[in-house]
């Protein structure tokens, strides 16, 4: 079982609706998780991070995070073409250590 | 959020040399951390940094190949050594300031070794 675990993409959806990724992780101490947004041949750029159960919102973005499920997703609103990025989930480990999926592409259509 | 850089930002060495990558942070920052992205994929930890002890470095990644100084706290150095093809990747520092808080990544260095 990978240690973090990402929908399979990649994930298309026209302009103005919402994206919705989902991701999951195996190690039940994980204490922090994040979302970072990897635009093609640029380095990941960390866009959201949720320590507590429930939902975290910033702008257009909402973070969800489930521990008794081992769950955290992150919805993008009103999708704009400027969303169109490879899209990481990470896990901070009790090591401090991060782990990553293997990312969702999300593609927003105009 | 730390502001890091990265030198170089981009290489293209041949097969059998070594290429020492450098990253300088902003602001004194407890750990700090090397990736590898190759193409296509996601990130893959190659080793933590910490300053005045010796770098950790994951299964898989050896000293011999990846040699890392961490002088202070705010620079660190990645050697890739006698470099083959295969190590043609994307390479990324990054940043915690206590290992509890969010971590940022440097732009990155892209290696293309022939």
């Amino acid at each position: 079982q990978k240690e973090v675990e990402q929908n399979s993409g990649p994930l298309s959806v026209p302009e103005g609706a919402i994206a919705s990724l989902n991701c999951t992780y195996s190690d039940q101490g994980s204490q922090s998780f994040f979302w970072y947004r990897q635009y093609s041949g640029k380095s990941p750029e960390l866009i959201m991070f949720i320590y507590s159960n429930g939902d975290k919102e910033d702008g257009r973005f909402t973070a969800q995070l489930n521990k008794a499920s081992q769950y955290v997703s992150l919805l993008i609103r009103d999708s704009q073409p400027s969303d169109s990025a490879t899209y990481l989930c990470a896990v901070k480990k009790s090591d401090y250590k991060l782990s990553f999926g293997a990312g969702t592409t999300v593609t927003v259509r105009a | 959020s730390a502001v890091i850089s990265q030198k170089p930002s981009r290489d293209i060495c041949q097969r059998g040399t070594s290429l020492t990558i450098q990253c300088q942070v902003d602001s004194q920052v407890t750990m700090m951390f090397w990736y590898r992205q190759q193409p296509g994929q996601s990130l893959t930890l190659i080793a933590t940094a910490n300053q005045g002890s010796e770098a950790t470095y994951e299964s898989g990644f050896v000293i011999d190949k990846f040699p890392i100084s961490r002088p202070n706290l705010t620079f660190s150095t990645l050697t890739v050594s006698n470099m083959s093809p295969e190590d043609s990747s994307i390479y990324l520092c990054s940043v915690d300031r206590e290992g509890l808080y969010e971590q940022y990544f440097g732009p990155g260095t892209r290696l293309t070794v022939t």
